[in-house]
């Protein structure tokens, strides 16, 4: 199947600091890209879609001002916590759908966030 | 909006045997995809199995099978002969045809795999 990367795999942050998850499709091209929020022992959660060449569309109660999405070429989407506090600490996992394969969708292997 | 319901948060299961996940989803849509995906420690996301509304026939992928009914709106899965490395979380998750090709997730089943 196609292949996602996500980097960094973790990271850890002082409160107050920025950070940013890098998402690739490694061998197909993907216009638009979705980012989730997992907190332990729960589901995924949509916080937005990436939209390759315009905004990205968040769901409702996300921040756009604080989750930066920016997604740059048909290959890469950014994620950008800006001024992280402790509560912003979670799992994050970006999927790409694959047009060759009925839009199906490929997940990477998710960003542990840890602001201390 | 659709929902997607798991309403089992844990199940367990003894090796070999066999054990059903279940999943309810609304929708007022007719054409639309189930997935049921699983994540196991390493948190990494793996498509178990997938499932064409339009499609009567359950879908069947080695030991995974579904029992979808789409009148009822009710989409299981079936895991036979369960082995150790089936351990994980299982989530249900519904994609329309027409909404950008995002999912919804169920809240998500544990299984357990008792040697």
């Amino acid at each position: 199947g196609a292949v996602v990367s996500q980097h960094p795999s973790w990271v850890i942050c002082k409160s107050g600091t920025s950070v940013k998850i890098e998402c690739r499709s490694l061998d197909f091209q993907a216009t638009t890209m979705f980012w989730y929020r997992q907190f332990p022992k729960q589901s995924l959660m949509l916080m937005a879609t990436s939209n390759e060449g315009s905004k990205a569309t968040y769901e409702q109660g996300v921040e756009k001002d604080k989750f930066l999405i920016n997604h740059a070429s048909l290959t890469l989407s950014t994620l950008t916590v800006t001024s992280a506090h402790p509560e912003d600490s979670s799992f994050y996992i970006c999927s790409a759908p694959d047009t060759r394969r009925a839009f199906e969708q490929y997940f990477g292997p998710g960003t542990r966030l840890t602001v201390t | 909006a659709q929902t997607v319901t798991q309403s089992q948060p844990e199940m367990s299961v003894q090796e070999a045997e066999t054990v059903t996940l279940s999943c309810t989803y609304d929708t007022s849509e007719s054409d639309y995809y189930l997935f049921w995906y699983k994540q196991p420690p390493s948190r990494q996301m793996i498509l178990v199995i997938r499932q064409e509304a339009y499609k009567q026939q359950n879908a069947t992928e080695n030991r995974f099978s579904v029992n979808f009914q789409k009148a009822a709106k009710s989409f299981s899965l079936k895991i036979s002969d369960s082995q150790l490395g089936d351990a994980a979380m299982y989530f249900c998750a519904y994609r329309s045809n027409n909404a950008g090709n995002m999912l919804t997730f169920g809240g998500g089943t544990r299984l357990m795999v008792k040697p």
